[in-house]
This record gives C-alpha cells, sequence and structure tokens, in this order.
C-alpha cells in the first residue's frame, strides 16, 4: 500500500518570501507520479505542479518548483514570492502504476501581507 | 475546459436515510474516484471505478456502495446514513495511463443529523 505524509499541518509565510511544504511517500514501485494540489477556501481543487519519479529533473510551473528526491522518497514543494493568493490547503499526491491517487493529510498555509 | 460536476454543494440528511452522491464528468474519462475529506485526515479513498460497471474498494468503503451505469457518472451510495458520515466528500476522474491528472468536482458538505 501506498502511504504519503505530510508532517505540517499548518504554516505561514510572508507576503513576498519564499516557502517550502515537505512531503514524503512510501511505495515499493520504481514508477509512478507525484502531484501537488492547492484546496483554496472555494473548496475547488486545483493542480499545482506534477513529477513523474522517472524523470531526474524537478518539475517547475512559475513560482511553484519541487525538490525530488527520490531514494529518500521526499517530494517537497517551494512556492517563491508569496502571494495572498497561495492561502490554501495544499495536498501532496502519489499515482501508482493502476491510476489509483493517494493523498496527505494536506498543509494549511496563511500568507500574511 | 474540463469540468467535474457534484449535484449538490451542501446536503443535510437525518440517521437512517439513504443518501446519493452523485458525479458526473464531462472528459470522456476512464477513471473516477470518490474521495472523503476529514480535517487532519486528508482525502481518504472510499471507492474507485476504471470503467462502466467496474470498481474496487478503497481505503475507507464501510457504510459506502457506488454505482456507475454509464461512463460519465458515478453515484455514491450511503445506504444508511450515520453520523460519523458526516464530511466532506469529493468526486474526480481521469484519464487512463501514465500521463495523466485529477480533475476534481467542488464537493458536497453532508451534514447527517
Amino acid at each position: 500500500a501506498q502511504t504519503v505524509t505530510q508532517s505540517q499541518p499548518e504554516m505561514s509565510v510572508q507576503e513576498a518570501e519564499t516557502v517550502t511544504l515537505s512531503c514524503t511517500y512510501d511505495t515499493s514501485e520504481n514508477n509512478y507520479y507525484l502531484f501537488w494540489y492547492k484546496q483554496p477556501p472555494s473548496r475547488q481543487m486545483i493542480l499545482v505542479i506534477r513529477q513523474e519519479a522517472y524523470k531526474q529533473q524537478n518539475a517547475t510551473e512559475n513560482r511553484f518548483s519541487v525538490n525530488f528526491q527520490k531514494a529518500a522518497k521526499s517530494f517537497s514543494l517551494k512556492i517563491s514570492d508569496s502571494q495572498l493568493g497561495d492561502t490554501a490547503m495544499y495536498f501532496c499526491a502519489f499515482m501508482n502504476n493502476f491510476n489509483k491517487f493517494y493523498f496527505g493529510s494536506g498543509t494549511k498555509l496563511n500568507v500574511k501581507p | 475546459d474540463v469540468k467535474v460536476t457534484q449535484s449538490s454543494r451542501y446536503l443535510v440528511k437525518r440517521t437512517g436515510e439513504k443518501v446519493f452522491l452523485e458525479c458526473v464528468q464531462d472528459m470522456d474519462h476512464e477513471n473516477m474516484f470518490w474521495y472523503r475529506q476529514d480535517p487532519g485526515l486528508g482525502l481518504r479513498l472510499i471507492y474507485f471505478s476504471y470503467d462502466v460497471k467496474m470498481k474496487e474498494k478503497g481505503d475507507i468503503p464501510e457504510g459506502y456502495s457506488v454505482s456507475r451505469e454509464k461512463k460519465e457518472r458515478f453515484s455514491l451510495i450511503l445506504e444508511s446514513a450515520s453520523t460519523n458520515q458526516t464530511s466532506m466528500y469529493l468526486c474526480a476522474s481521469s484519464l487512463l495511463g501514465a500521463n495523466t491528472e485529477a480533475f476534481f468536482g467542488q464537493g458536497t458538505r453532508l451534514t447527517v443529523v
């Protein structure tokens, strides 16, 4: 079974600063996909960034980037130049070879003005 | 635009009632999911369907059943609602295969009284 662990229930960051959200996972599969999803107060889940496990290069998407350490089974999300609109719950997710998605418990990020 | 639509945003039901949560996607996706979201627990998979009339139990299927008679529609059924099923329910869909992501509905907040 796959498990996804987010050890930071809540974090705060000042506007324009950088914050890193942590995620670890456990799997015996060699090829898989990892995701970060954002859930703002509207409740609509939005994909932030995706990483394919067989790609060594870390994914980036504008102000969002990941630090993927396959051997350590770690997948952290870095948000640069934080904006008020980044305030949301962030979920780390793992997709296995059978297309099942497993999610962590979430990190509530609060961006302060 | 990709769309996953859940029939209700808020629902209040009485203990013992049979409850139907409906989800429709317009993307011709093979996979559909039902998750339950609780604070501190993240998203937990209830049921997964990879084709019409096909289903697999997730991590917490007890007290729930599902129906997928058409590709675009995936229903979650609470046979006899209980107060411990008060929660946020999220439906998602995805394409079959590796290069995919989960698309979510807006969620149904169910309260069982």
